[in-house]
């Protein structure tokens, strides 16, 4: 079935430090999503990429969609604090459903 | 409007006991979807309807699952019997119909089975 990869599972870094996580797909997608969950809360959607090569830029995170569609980045540039939690990429599936990846954690040491 | 409400929030039951878990979508969603949360499987989709309609219910663990929706303002997911490996936090979310629509998510229901 459809799956979509995310890496890596866990991601610890300063306050300060750069913070990317990729997202893989063995199929192409028609879109991808990302959501963020805060600790105890529930995912929340940050972004959709529909088009081949897009990059979109909310604040300090920036967002890719791969060329063939199949992968997808977050980048945050200078984590703070608030930023921690779970983050999801999300494959927009053939029949509107959504397959989420296993999520990078992040966790930022102040 | 109050988002995806979701009830009960936590509910601990013991093994072998029936468990409904309610969702009422955001009004005009067209899509809804139940997930399972846990640390070793992450977020799993169960099951997928579209206008009421199960599209698509392949993650739906085994037959002591069942989801319904009987009408566009409410689902359910119910286990019976309940099992200890159930335990898991429940989410349902809901959607307008279309392709990378945005998913609004509840609170979600903590489900201890002891």
């Amino acid at each position: 079935g459809q799956q979509v990869m995310q890496i890596p599972q866990y991601q610890h870094v300063q306050e300060g430090e750069d913070f990317t996580t990729y997202c893989n797909s063995s199929t192409t997608l028609s879109n991808i999503q990302w959501y963020k969950q805060r600790p105890g809360g529930h995912p929340v959607f940050l972004i959709q990429l529909v088009k081949s090569g897009e990059v979109k830029k909310q604040k300090r995170l920036t967002f890719q969609f791969g060329e063939a569609k199949k992968n997808s980045s977050l980048h945050i540039t200078a984590t703070q604090t608030t930023d921690v939690g779970t983050y999801f990429c999300v494959g927009g599936g053939s029949q509107g459903n959504l397959i989420f990846g296993k999520g990078t954690k992040l966790s930022v040491k102040p | 409007d109050a988002g995806v409400i979701q009830s009960p929030r936590h509910e601990v039951t013991e093994m072998g006991q029936e468990v409904t878990l309610r969702c009422k979508p955001i009004s005009g969603h067209n899509s809804l979807f139940w997930y399972r949360q846990t640390m070793m499987r992450g977020l799993e989709l169960l099951i997928y309807f579209n206008n009421n309609v199960p599209i698509d219910d392949s993650g739906m663990p085994e037959d002591r699952f069942s989801a319904k929706m009987p009408n566009a303002s409410f689902s359910t997911l119910k286990i019976q019997p309940s099992e200890p490996r159930d335990s898991a936090v429940y989410f349902c979310a809901s959607s307008r119909t279309g392709l990378g629509a945005e998913a609004f998510f509840g609170q979600g229901t903590r489900l201890t089975v002891v």
